[in-house]
């Protein structure tokens, strides 16, 4: 079957760093993205890997092992306003379709 | 550069009644695509368009059509509304060049009582 796995919720402090893990097992891949989602609000683009490695955006960073159908979101320094729901997606064909994960809740306390 | 936009923000129907949802892609934008977002679950592709045709579609039933216009505007129809169609319908707008990173607008909050 296809599925993207990720865990549900994550609590850290302020000033903190969170990893979150997305395992995958899709029938296309063409790399994996990584959106931020607040409450109410439309999903950001974050990130995107096609190769395996580590690609770093200001506080944020993604890693990629397509060997291991593995990546995860790194976010550093965490800030209150990083509270949001996390999604990883599966980039499934050349045309851009997105296959989500069900999101990781990130709660960031003072 | 605008953004997506999506008209109506909330909707509220009821069982079998038809729906229409709008979108406006960003400028610049030829792909557009839906995805259904249900409360606590990640989005759901539904379909992409490109220059006006469909060229992939989601696991959605055939009463979930689509188009897309001349100036990249799009609409997401819904027939015979279920109650699980209740959710978040989210637009997303793309470059052909560059379509791994998606622009989506605020949705649409469907409610089907």
């Amino acid at each position: 079957g296809q599925s993207l796995e990720q865990p549900s919720e994550v609590t850290a402090v302020e000033g903190a760093i969170v990893q979150i893990n997305c395992t995958y097992q899709t029938s296309g891949f063409y790399g994996l993205s990584w959106y931020q989602q607040h409450d109410g609000g439309a999903p950001t683009f974050l990130s995107y890997n096609a190769l395996d490695g580590l690609e770093e955006t200001g506080r944020f960073s993604s890693f990629l092992s397509r060997s291991d159908s593995y990546g995860y979101l790194l976010l550093q320094e965490l800030q209150m306003k990083d509270s949001a729901s996390y999604f990883c997606a599966v980039r499934a064909d050349s045309w851009g379709k997105l296959q989500f994960g069900a999101g990781t809740q990130v709660v960031v306390t003072p | 550069e605008t953004g997506v936009t999506q008209s109506p923000t909330h909707l509220i129907k009821t069982r079998g009644q038809q729906v229409t949802l709008r979108c406006s892609s960003q400028s610049g934008h030829n792909t557009v695509s839906w995805y259904q977002q249900a409360l606590g679950q990640g989005p759901q592709f539904i379909f992409q368009y490109y220059r006006e045709e469909e060229n992939g579609r989601g696991n959605f039933p055939p009463r979930f059509s689509g188009l897309q216009f001349p100036n990249y505007s799009s609409e997401l129809n819904v027939n015979a509304l279920e109650l699980d169609d209740s959710a978040l319908y989210l637009c997303a707008s793309s470059a052909v060049q560059e379509n791994e990173k998606l622009f989506f607008g605020s949705g649409t909050q469907l409610s089907v009582l």
